[in-house]
């Protein structure tokens, strides 16, 4: 069965800290994105990549960073996490010889930052 | 990508169809409908996705308009556990685009027993 497993379903932060979420994918795929998802504004965009070491800019990329060093491994960084960060965070991938528009999500990573 | 507009919600009793509309008038020829549902605390699912013919798999129908302005997911024996969140959503498949999806407020669908 695909997979995306992403590290932490919960995390509690205080503000300041540097936050690491990580998130794996078994498909080989070669595009991973992060989403966030508040009440009211849906799931928003914060960065993506198609390739190692690439990565490209979202909708709302401000705050945070991405690591993409190996194909399977996507990490999102809050380098000093601020309590307008609280969000639960979604990690996907997808093929690009496959459908664009079909995605596999991960669980979803739900932080809090106090 | 080509806007879309759903009901932001809709009742469905369980063991009959729920029918969830999509408007999409601004779309263009090589635009694709993706629908995707998202459960309470889970990440969205894939659902369905088509171009201009009707497509059915195991988990629901799409039927799209001959114009392609408006489409409809078919669930066509809903169970509780399909209460969700269903999205509809239009993205070109042309070359250069690897599946970035704008999601936009959904339909929140509510099956009742």
């Amino acid at each position: 069965d695909v997979k995306v497993t992403q590290s932490s379903r919960y995390l509690v932060k205080r503000t300041g800290e540097k936050v690491f979420l990580e998130c794996v994918q078994d498909m080989d795929h070669e595009n991973m994105f992060w989403y966030r998802q508040d009440p009211g504004l849906g799931l928003r965009l914060i960065y993506f990549s198609y390739d190692v070491k690439m990565k490209e800019k979202g909708d709302i990329p401000e705050g945070y960073s991405v690591s993409r060093e190996k194909k399977e491994r996507f990490s999102l960084i809050l380098e000093s996490a601020s309590t307008n960060q609280t969000s639960m965070y979604l990690c996907a991938s997808s093929s690009s010889s496959g459908g664009a528009g079909e995605l596999f999500f991960g669980e979803g990573s739900r932080l809090t930052v106090l | 990508d080509a806007k879309t507009t759903q009901p932001p919600s809709m009742d469905c009793a369980e063991g009959r169809a729920a029918n969830l509309p999509c408007n999409h008038s601004t779309i263009s020829g090589n635009e694709y409908v993706y629908w995707y549902r998202q459960i309470h605390s889970q990440g969205p699912q894939y659902i369905i996705h088509g171009l201009k013919n009707n497509e059915t798999n195991e988990m629901a129908s799409l039927i799209i308009t001959e114009d392609r302005k408006s489409s409809t997911l078919i669930l066509p024996h809903a169970t509780l556990r399909d209460t969700a969140v269903y999205y509809c959503i239009v993205i070109n498949r042309g070359s250069g685009n690897t599946g970035k999806l704008i999601f936009g407020q959904g339909t929140t669908l509510q099956v009742k027993p």
